[in-house]
């Protein structure tokens, strides 16, 4: 049973260009959330998909974007980057109809931002 | 707004002793769930033990078990028989209606051998 899978595992990008990260949910799982981890710190909700729609979003700006496709993979889109998004973006994945809705997180992947 | 508070950035314990993790939290929520999570050098996050506010009973997981405090808002996480392997960040976060996870600042745990 394959768990959540994120790529790439490492990324260095240049102020103001554009990333895109992806995330496979664990099988049988139909919800995806990103999350942001900056160094010491714990991770901060971005947005949840389901059904292909976003359902949740916390306190990113608009520069965050995403994407979740029929296969319940998801897509983060970050524009116009800044030095401080650099950070480990991790993936979770959950099954909406479970009472607990419980999240498995994937390996992550670390955004380094020159 | 829900907030996680750890206040000990960083707790060490002998080998095959005893430690607990502090956690507080504020809601106005009465129906939620508290999480601990660890999260080794590989930096996956991995689900420890999990408690549902409606339920009274502490849970148990092997070696970890959690003492919540509902009135208090505290969810302390205690870990039994420690071994080098539970060296790590540890986490403790909450989901309340909105279904997404609020974390604390973490835990980082040193085992001694």
């Amino acid at each position: 049973d394959a768990g959540v899978t994120q790529s790439p595992t490492h990324l260095i990008k240049t102020r103001g260009q554009q990333v895109t990260l992806r995330c496979s949910p664990k099988s049988g799982h139909d919800t995806v959330s990103w999350y942001q981890q900056a160094l010491g710190q714990g991770p901060q909700f971005i947005f949840q998909y389901y059904e292909e729609e976003e359902r949740q979003r916390g306190n990113f700006p608009d520069r965050f974007s995403g994407h979740q496709f029929p296969n319940y993979s998801s897509e983060l889109n970050v524009n116009a980057l800044l030095l401080g998004d650099s950070a480990l973006y991790l993936c979770a994945s959950s099954y909406r109809d479970r009472p607990t809705y419980e999240q498995y997180f994937g390996p992550g992947t670390r955004l380094t931002v020159t | 707004a829900q907030t996680v508070t750890q206040s000990q950035p960083e707790m060490s314990v002998q080998e095959a002793e005893t430690v607990t993790l502090s956690c507080t939290y504020d809601t106005s929520e009465s129906d939620y769930y508290l999480f601990w999570y660890k999260q080794p050098p590989s930096r996956q996050m991995i689900l420890v033990i999990r408690q549902e506010a409606y339920k009274q009973q502490n849970a148990t997981e092997n070696r970890f078990s959690v003492n919540f405090q509902k009135a208090a808002k505290s969810f302390s996480l205690k870990i039994s028989d420690s071994q080098l392997g539970d060296a790590a960040m540890y986490f403790c976060a909450y989901r309340g209606g909105a279904n997404n996870l609020f974390f604390g600042t973490g835990t980082r745990l040193t085992v001694i051998p």
